[in-house]
């Protein structure tokens, strides 16, 4: 029943090395974000997609390269892993909801993947 | 950069209501106040949120200023399980603004005491 879920939970690796992380939604939205999480607990937007297309981008090193295969499923993909790259990442998702007082986005979060690299 | 500023930490105690502030001095005409918690070790959770009029859901109620350059989220009967970082976040409805970029700060560390 868990609505937006991720793996792995953690993930150790050496510098240099290319890993990935997986996130789903079942909650039928358009809209999935990541964010990462810094030792200093700085939650920092790293990129949204909506209904498979890249829609922000922040400065973020390109050796990491999102993908939406569709719209429940938003991965993350780490080329040659650094030492800053260790944080926690979360995944989250949204849909816009239009009520006569104006629309707002209630976004749901994943439990968040932490990454460790040695 | 965001565009609020939160105490870094308060207590409170248990089944006492825990208040806490948020300054928003730069806030534009279209945006909305967003309060999310962090719970520690799990991802952020979304609690309320509104324009110009208070707001009261079953979680918390949300009273915002007049000229809307403040506001205060009220947990009206704190419990232990409340511990957490507050999160308040000023945004554009998700049309205006790429989707739904949320700008997080550092947010205040609510500590509720036995």
């Amino acid at each position: 029943d868990t609505a937006v879920s991720q793996t792995p939970k953690y993930l150790v690796t050496q510098m240099g090395n290319d890993k990935s992380i997986k996130c789903e939604q079942n909650l039928g939205h358009d809209t999935m974000y990541w964010y990462k999480q810094d030792s200093k607990k700085f939650l920092k937007i790293m990129f949204s997609y909506n209904n498979k297309e890249l829609i922000i981008n922040e400065t973020v090193p390109n050796r990491f390269s999102p993908k939406s295969p569709d719209k429940a499923h938003l991965n993350l993909h780490i080329n040659s892993l650094e030492l800053g790259d260790s944080a926690v990442y979360f995944c989250a998702s949204s849909q816009e909801v239009s009520r006569t007082r104006g629309s707002y986005n209630e976004q749901f979060f994943g439990p968040g993947t932490r990454l460790t690299v040695l | 950069d965001a565009k609020t500023t939160q105490p870094p930490s308060m207590d409170c105690a248990e089944g006492r209501a825990a208040n806490l502030p948020c300054n928003h001095s730069t806030i534009s005409g279209n945006e909305y106040v967003y309060w999310y918690r962090q719970i520690h070790s799990q991802g952020p959770q979304y609690i309320i949120h509104g324009l110009k009029n208070n707001e009261t859901n079953e979680m918390a109620s949300l009273i915002i200023t007049e000229d809307r350059k403040s506001s205060t989220l009220i947990l009206p009967h704190a419990t232990l399980r409340d511990t957490a970082v507050y999160y308040c976040i000023v945004s554009l409805p998700a049309f205006y603004n790429q989707g739904g970029k949320l700008i997080f700060g550092q947010g205040t560390e609510l500590s509720v005491k036995p």
